[in-house]
């Protein structure tokens, strides 16, 4: 079984801090990691994802996310962060023989002005 | 482009009654996926169709839970009997690749109160 954990509930970070969201994931396999951001009462929108090759992966609105397969992280990350970036954040998971994603629970990202 | 679209964007069903959820995925893709967002349980997996071949059911949570994929496009989920534990958020979502390496692309959701 494929599992996908997201520690935090909630990260608080100031405007113009650089800031981090962690993601740690369990499969069999290659991973095939993905982030996703959810803004009130709309649906889930892509950011980035990993297949292969780079580590660093880079992806909309300035985030970029780094995979580490020796500690199975793929924590994502903004050099500056924005008040609009809060919303809550997913990470998720698909593998060989599961095309379907398996989700994190979810961090809610607050940046302070 | 148009998204994906998902309707009604909101209902109020009652105990016991049956509703259905439409979802019309982006034009040409083929692959078409069915999740719950709900407090208690995150966003889970219901069901995932792919072109004529048989939908992965693994995700539906009881045998009230069903779904339909016409034409290899437009898709209904219906769930039969509602109880007050299926109230969430019903997400669709479609991709232009079956494969594990494509992003998915969501609907808005569908909010459904079982009152």
């Amino acid at each position: 079984a494929q599992s996908v954990a997201q520690p935090e509930d909630q990260v608080n970070v100031a405007e113009g801090n650089p800031l981090t969201v962690k993601c740690t994931y369990s499969v069999s396999g290659n991973p095939y990691l993905f982030w996703y951001v959810q803004y009130p009462n709309r649906g889930l929108q892509f950011l980035l994802k990993y297949i292969t090759g780079d580590n660093l992966v880079k992806g909309s609105y300035g985030f970029e996310a780094e995979f580490n397969k020796s500690q199975t992280s793929f924590h994502l990350k903004k050099p500056s962060a924005l008040v609009s970036d809060s919303a809550l954040y997913f990470c998720a998971l698909s593998g060989t023989g599961r095309r379907a994603l398996t989700f994190g629970s979810g961090t809610r990202l607050q940046v302070q002005p | 482009g148009a998204g994906v679209s998902q309707s009604p964007s909101n209902k109020v069903t009652e105990k016991g009654k049956d509703v259905e959820l439409r979802c019309d995925p982006i034009s040409g893709h083929t692959a078409l996926y069915w999740y719950r967002q709900s407090l208690g349980q995150g966003l889970e997996f219901l069901i995932y169709f792919q072109g004529n071949s048989a939908p992965d059911k693994s995700g539906l949570p009881s045998d009230r839970f069903s779904a339909e994929r016409t034409g290899g496009s437009v898709s209904t989920l219906t769930i039969q009997r509602t109880q007050q534990e299926d109230s969430a958020v019903y997400l669709c979502a479609s991709s232009p690749d079956p494969t594990y390496t494509y992003e998915q692309y969501f609907g808005p959701g569908t909010r459904l109160t079982v009152t």
